[in-house]
C-alpha cells in the first residue's frame, strides 16, 4: 500500500537553529500538506501546496517557515529560527486531485524536540 | 468559525462491550467529515469519509454515521487491538480541522 515517508523521525536541535523536515508523498497525489501535533494537543494545520505554490495557510505558518518541493519527488518544511514552543511532532500529509474518498494520507511524524 | 467537539474525552471498555463515540461540528458548508485513527506516537490513520447527511460507512466492527450536525463512530464487540485514539476531522478549504480526539482502552 503507498504510504507517506517522512525523515528522521526525530530531530533535536538547539533553540534559534534551522531544521528542515523532509517528506516523500504518494507518488500520484497532487496536493501536499504540513500538520503539527503539540504533546497532548489536537492535530493542526500548517500549509497547503498545490502546482507549486501554496495553497493555503494557516495563523501558526508564520514567516520563520517555509515549504518547498525541490524535485519531483520531495516536500520539506523548514523552520528557519526554531523556538521552544515549535517543539512538537509534525505530519505530513498527502492527497489526490478531486474526491476525497480516500482521504488524506499521513506520514509517520518527525518528533522535533528545541533545547 | 469551523469547530470540531469530540466526546467522550476517553472511554474504557471491556472486550465485547459496545459503545458509540460523538463529534460534533459547525463548518459553513460541509465538503467531508472524516475519521482517523492515531496509535501513540504515529500518523492518524485513514479510516473514513462521509460527505453527507444519512450516509453511513462500516469497516470491521467500526460504523460511521452522520448527521447535519454531528457523526457517530459506533463500535461493535471491540478488541484490545481497537485501543487507540480515534480523531473526527472536517474539511474547510483544502485544511482539516481536527478534533482533539478520544481516546479508547479495550481490556480483556
Amino acid at each position: 500500500e503507498p504510504e507517506v515517508t517522512q525523515t528522521p523521525s526525530h530531530q533535536v536541535t538547539q533553540m534559534g537553529q534551522e531544521v528542515i523536515l523532509r517528506c516523500v508523498p504518494i507518488s500520484n497525489h497532487l496536493y501536499f500538506y504540513w500538520y503539527r501535533q503539540i504533546l497532548g494537543q489536537k492535530v493542526e494545520f500548517l500549509v497547503s501546496f498545490y502546482n507549486n505554490e501554496i495553497s493555503e495557510k494557516s495563523e501558526i505558518f508564520d514567516d520563520q517557515f517555509s515549504v518547498e518541493r525541490p524535485d519531483g519527488s520531495n516536500f520539506t518544511l523548514k523552520i528557519r529560527s526554531t523556538k521552544l514552543e515549535d517543539s512538537a511532532m509534525y505530519f505530513c500529509a498527502s492527497s489526490p486531485q478531486g474526491e476525497l474518498g480516500y482521504g488524506y494520507t499521513f506520514g509517520s511524524g518527525t518528533r522535533l524536540t528545541v533545547v | 468559525e469551523d469547530q470540531v467537539t469530540q466526546s467522550p474525552e476517553a472511554l474504557r471498555l471491556q472486550e465485547g462491550e459496545s459503545s458509540s463515540l460523538n463529534c460534533s461540528y459547525t463548518v459553513s458548508g460541509l465538503r467531508g467529515l472524516f475519521w482517523y485513527r492515531q496509535d501513540p506516537g504515529k500518523g492518524p490513520e485513514f479510516l473514513f469519509t462521509l460527505y453527507s447527511a444519512g450516509e453511513e460507512k462500516e469497516k470491521e466492527r467500526l460504523k460511521a454515521t452522520l448527521t447535519k450536525k454531528e457523526s457517530f463512530l459506533h463500535i461493535t464487540a471491540p478488541k484490545p487491538e481497537d485501543s487507540a485514539t480515534y480523531l473526527c476531522a472536517v474539511r474547510a478549504g483544502t485544511a482539516l480541522i481536527f478534533g482533539k480526539g478520544t481516546t479508547l482502552s479495550v481490556s480483556s
